[in-house]
């Protein structure tokens, strides 16, 4: 059971125009979310993050958005460049039924961004 | 700047070997994990610990084991691998558990392989 889903394995951009990257998830109880890159032979690094009580949250070229109601968010990078290419990952942790905040980030399977010059 | 390390890069395998996959911090972080990445899951959490003497159980913690004897080291063992164990693992700690600063530093990675 996913419960964070990118359900584009890549995308393809031009330099200088927008990549979008799309994230869904399930569970009702994330309520932080953050956005990891990878390049290769390389480990995750952090990227953005965003918490639950914000619909937004912009760190210079990029940009992520939260719609809780549909479970959504997305990594907005503006413009793209070569150097962005690299694998995307969304992950979100949240609290337990308890009410108890927990840290355990769920990965979602990925993007692989390609901008090519 | 070390940050965190994982020894060795790569390892080759034979199914039923043992090995200890190794994982060290310097940033004084409570928190521990490890995961491992296969094509189409993404990250999958094996094992974690908040701190030096707490363990516990992630997504996917068959075949493997954890201790926590120090706040810097966090080891996994695989005590028979199986083919199934072939993946690339990450390491990674934080600060706290908590969400607030939930931002994850990882180690760059081993390479293994089962055959």
């Amino acid at each position: 059971d996913q419960q964070v889903k990118q359900n584009s394995p890549s995308l393809s951009v031009q330099e200088g125009r927008i990549s979008i990257l799309n994230c869904d998830y399930t569970n009702s109880m994330f309520d932080y979310f953050l956005w990891y890159k990878k390049y290769p032979a390389e480990g995750p690094t952090f990227l953005i993050s965003i918490s639950s009580i914000k619909d937004k949250n912009e760190d210079g070229r990029f940009t992520v958005f939260l719609n809780k109601s549909a479970k959504h968010l997305s990594l907005h990078i503006v413009p793209s460049q070569p150097g962005d290419s690299a694998v995307y990952f969304c992950a979100a942790s949240g609290v337990n039924a308890g009410g108890t905040s927990y840290g355990k980030l769920t990965f979602g399977q990925g993007t692989i961004l390609t901008v090519h010059p | 700047n070390a940050g965190v390390t994982q020894t060795p890069k790569f390892q080759v395998l034979k199914t039923g070997q043992s090995m200890t996959l190794q994982c060290a911090q310097d940033m004084n972080h409570e928190y521990m994990s490890w995961y491992r990445q296969d094509p189409g899951m993404g990250l999958r959490l094996i094992h974690y610990s908040v701190g030096a003497g707490i363990t516990d159980q992630g997504e996917v913690p068959n075949g493997y084991n954890v201790s926590r004897s120090t706040t810097e080291d966090f080891p996994l063992r695989l005590l028979s691998a199986a083919p199934s164990q072939t993946s690339v693992y990450f390491c990674a700690s934080k600060r706290t558990l908590a969400p607030l600063n939930t931002e994850a530093f990882f180690g760059q990675g081993t390479r293994l392989t089962v055959v």
